[in-house]
């Protein structure tokens, strides 16, 4: 069974700063997508990370896929209270079903 | 623009009472999904179909069942509705081509049983 493990589940951070959430996963896949979700409303696809060594970048945040460590990582840059949301990552169960199976996501909060 | 669209964003129940949730997607996509989504819990998808009348059971189908009659439309019943499938619940629409699965969710049923 596939576990998906994000860290940490919550994260307040100052305007200005960086920091990385981590997403590991238990069996091999090469097809990992990172969601957001801002308060009330629904999941917003931001990345599709399709091959190990992926890098896909947009304004402040990047992620990365590494399939031999079974890790993506979201790395923010000098953060914004804009990016205040609910991140998830999701790995795709490999196979014709196109399941795929979600962390249980990282609540960000970016404080002035 | 991908629409996925559920029918209402709240609800309320009583226990015991059947409750249809309803999904329509705009997009002609093949695979549509049901997921539940709970604190500390994430998403657990409940029941996937992959074609009119087609079905799969997700990680956690127990008390739920679904209708797809029609491409764009994928319906999640409760039998009998009880407290502990008071959620928020998420539908979802995907037709990947080859390698890209992204799933496009619609805003959410926030279901209240009492």
């Amino acid at each position: 069974e596939l576990k998906v493990e994000q860290n940490p589940l919550f994260l307040s951070m100052q305007e200005g700063k960086n920091y990385t959430i981590y997403c590991n996963y238990s069996t091999t896949s090469d097809r990992l997508y990172w969601y957001r979700q801002d308060p009330g409303k629904s999941l917003e696809s931001l990345f599709v990370l399709l091959s190990n060594g992926a890098v896909k970048q947009e304004g402040r945040l990047m992620a990365s896929l590494d399939t031999k460590a079974r890790l993506s990582t979201l790395h923010i840059t000098a953060a914004v209270h804009d990016l205040s949301a609910t991140y998830f990552c999701a790995v795709d169960r490999g196979g014709s079903n196109y399941k795929l199976t979600f962390g249980k996501g990282t609540l960000l909060t970016v404080n002035p | 623009d991908v629409k996925v669209t559920q029918s209402s964003r709240y609800l309320v129940k009583r226990t015991g009472e059947k409750v249809f949730l309803e999904c329509v997607q705009d997009m002609d996509h093949e695979n549509m999904f049901w997921y539940r989504q709970d604190p500390g819990l994430g998403l657990r998808l409940i029941y996937f179909s992959y074609d009119v009348k087609m079905k799969e059971k997700g990680d956690i189908p127990e008390g739920y069942s679904v209708s797809r009659e029609k491409k764009e439309r994928f319906s999640l019943i409760l039998e009998s509705a009880s407290t502990n499938q008071t959620s928020m619940y998420l539908c979802a629409s995907s037709a990947p081509p080859k390698g890209i699965n992204i799933q496009y969710f619609g805003a959410g049923t926030r279901l209240s049983v009492l």
